[in-house]
């Protein structure tokens, strides 16, 4: 059972290149989502997903895309890779969308953009 | 717009001592408050988590007290240990609204508890 993958690491990325930052869970757990850590700013939702097919905003989409095909996997997609991006990103999963069961995270990818 | 602020931004305590961490919303829709502890290079974990239906919550050695009226909730760490110091957030969420599935952070304190 190994919780919530997150892929790649580490990444270093150019002013402008596109990447994707992949989240797989292997606890048919139906709510997803995607996070960013900044020093002194907490965790901000950037997407989330309620189940497979079902995407929303959080408080900091911009320049970023996702989608969620199937219940294990969802990917963030950065459009146009800008320094502001230099993050944590974190993927979180739980059961369900209501808080009844805590969220379970991956260990993060560190992603710099020069 | 913060929906959650957390305060201290650092705590050192001594070995033994208790820790004390506050946060505060305004919200009144949020249901749900749960605390989550990070140690570096990993990604958070789910702590401790209380409904407003109760005041306190206590699991171990770390105590949530809810406040409703003041809309502010915090967490006690007693008898603090080294293996403490870690980043803690605390959070809150509307189950119940249009905003379900969303998670509001604080921006976190860095516990450093000192042997």
């Amino acid at each position: 059972n190994a919780g919530v993958t997150q892929t790649p690491k580490f990444q270093v990325l150019k002013t402008g290149q596109s990447m994707t930052l992949q989240c797989a869970q292997d606890m048919n757990h139906e709510y997803m989502s995607w996070y960013r850590q900044d020093p002194g700013m907490g965790l901000r939702l950037i997407h989330y997903s309620v189940g497979a097919g079902i995407t929303d905003q959080g408080e900091v989409p911009n320049g970023y895309n996702v989608s969620r095909s199937t219940t294990e996997d969802f990917p963030l997609r950065l459009l146009s890779a800008a320094p502001s991006q230099t993050s944590v990103y974190f993927c979180a999963s739980s059961y369900s969308a209501d808080s009844n069961y805590g969220y379970t995270f991956g260990s993060g990818t560190r992603l710099t953009v020069v | 717009q913060q929906q959650v602020k957390q305060s201290p931004q650092s705590l050192i305590v001594q070995k033994g001592g208790i820790s004390i961490i506050n946060c505060a919303y305004e919200n009144t829709a949020f249901d749900y408050f749960p605390w989550y502890q990070q140690f570096p290079g990993k990604g958070p974990a789910l702590l401790i988590a209380i409904r407003p239906d109760v005041s306190e919550k206590k699991e171990g050695r770390f105590t949530i007290s809810f406040n409703k009226s003041a809309k502010q909730f915090s967490l006690h760490i007693m008898d603090s240990q080294p293996g403490d110091s870690a980043t803690y957030f605390c959070a809150a969420s509307d189950d119940r609204g249009s905003t379900l599935g969303r998670l509001y952070f604080g921006r976190g304190t860095q516990l450093t508890v000192w042997p």
